[in-house]
C-alpha cells in the first residue's frame, strides 16, 4: 500500500496565485482530514470529509479557502488567492472511522507551500 | 465537548534515561487516545492508541501509555532513550461526537542528549 499521496510535496508561489493542493487517500478509507502545521499554531484541522462529503468545515480559515472530494480516491485543498500568511505545511490523512469515529488517521508527507 | 492538554511544550532527556511525556485530556465519553510521533521534516506516525481495550497499551519502537480515567490522563512512557526519539510528539482525543473529529494537543518537543 502507497498509503496516503500528496502533490505536489512543495510549492512556492506569489501572493494573489491560486494555489491546488491534492490529496488520494487509502483506498478502502472513508473519511479524509486536511490540517495546516505551523510554528505559531501548530496543527489544525481545517476540514474533514466523511463517505466524499464536507462534515466539518469550521476550521477553513476564510472563504479563500475550499475543498473538494469528487469521489473517494481523490480530494483537492485550494487557495484563491493566496497571502503570505498562508504559507505552512499542509497534511491531508484519511482513516477508516466506522460509526464511532475512532480509527487511526494515516497522513501524508504534507505539501510545504511558500507564498511570497 | 473534547479537549486535550499536553503539559511540556519540551522535554529533554539523556541517552539511556526513561521518557515521560505527559498528556491529559477532557471528554464527555469514553474516549479514543492516540500518540503520534512527528520526525522533522516529515508526516505524522501513529505511535500507539487507545480504544477502550486494555489501559496499559503497547507501541512501537518501545513506548507504551497507560490511560488512567480517574485522572484524565494518558502519559507517555519509555523506559530507554534513543537518540532517533527526538521529535514532535502529539496526544490526540477523540469520543466520536459531532462525527469523527479529532482533537489534537499542541505537541511535545523531544530532545535526546548524548
Amino acid at each position: 500500500d502507497a498509503g496516503v499521496i500528496q502533490s505536489p510535496r512543495h510549492e512556492v508561489t506569489e501572493m494573489g496565485q491560486e494555489v491546488t493542493l491534492r490529496c488520494k487517500p487509502i483506498s478502502g478509507h472513508n473519511s479524509l482530514f486536511w490540517y495546516r502545521q505551523t510554528m505559531m499554531r501548530g496543527l489544525e484541522l481545517l476540514i474533514y470529509f466523511n463517505n466524499n462529503v464536507p462534515i466539518d468545515d469550521s476550521g477553513m480559515p476564510e472563504d479563500r479557502f475550499s475543498a473538494k472530494m469528487p469521489n473517494a480516491s481523490f480530494s483537492t485543498l485550494k487557495i484563491q488567492p493566496s497571502e503570505p500568511r498562508d504559507s505552512a505545511v499542509y497534511f491531508c490523512a484519511s482513516s477508516t472511522s466506522g460509526t464511532s469515529g475512532r480509527g487511526e488517521q494515516f497522513f501524508g508527507p504534507g505539501t510545504r507551500l511558500t507564498v511570497l | 465537548a473534547q479537549s486535550v492538554t499536553q503539559l511540556d511544550s519540551h522535554v529533554s532527556v539523556s541517552e539511556g534515561t526513561p521518557v515521560l511525556l505527559r498528556c491529559n485530556y477532557s471528554s464527555s465519553y469514553s474516549p479514543s487516545l492516540f500518540w503520534y510521533v512527528q520526525h522533522p521534516n516529515k508526516g505524522l506516525q501513529l505511535l500507539l492508541k487507545y480504544t477502550s481495550a486494555a489501559t496499559l497499551v503497547k507501541g512501537i519502537n518501545g513506548f507504551e501509555a497507560e490511560f488512567k480515567k480517574s485522572e484524565t490522563s494518558f502519559h507517555l512512557t519509555k523506559p530507554s532513550a534513543h537518540m532517533s526519539d527526538a521529535a514532535e510528539y502529539f496526544c490526540v482525543v477523540s469520543d466520536g461526537t459531532g462525527g469523527f473529529k479529532t482533537i489534537f494537543g499542541a505537541g511535545t518537543r523531544l530532545f535526546v542528549k548524548a
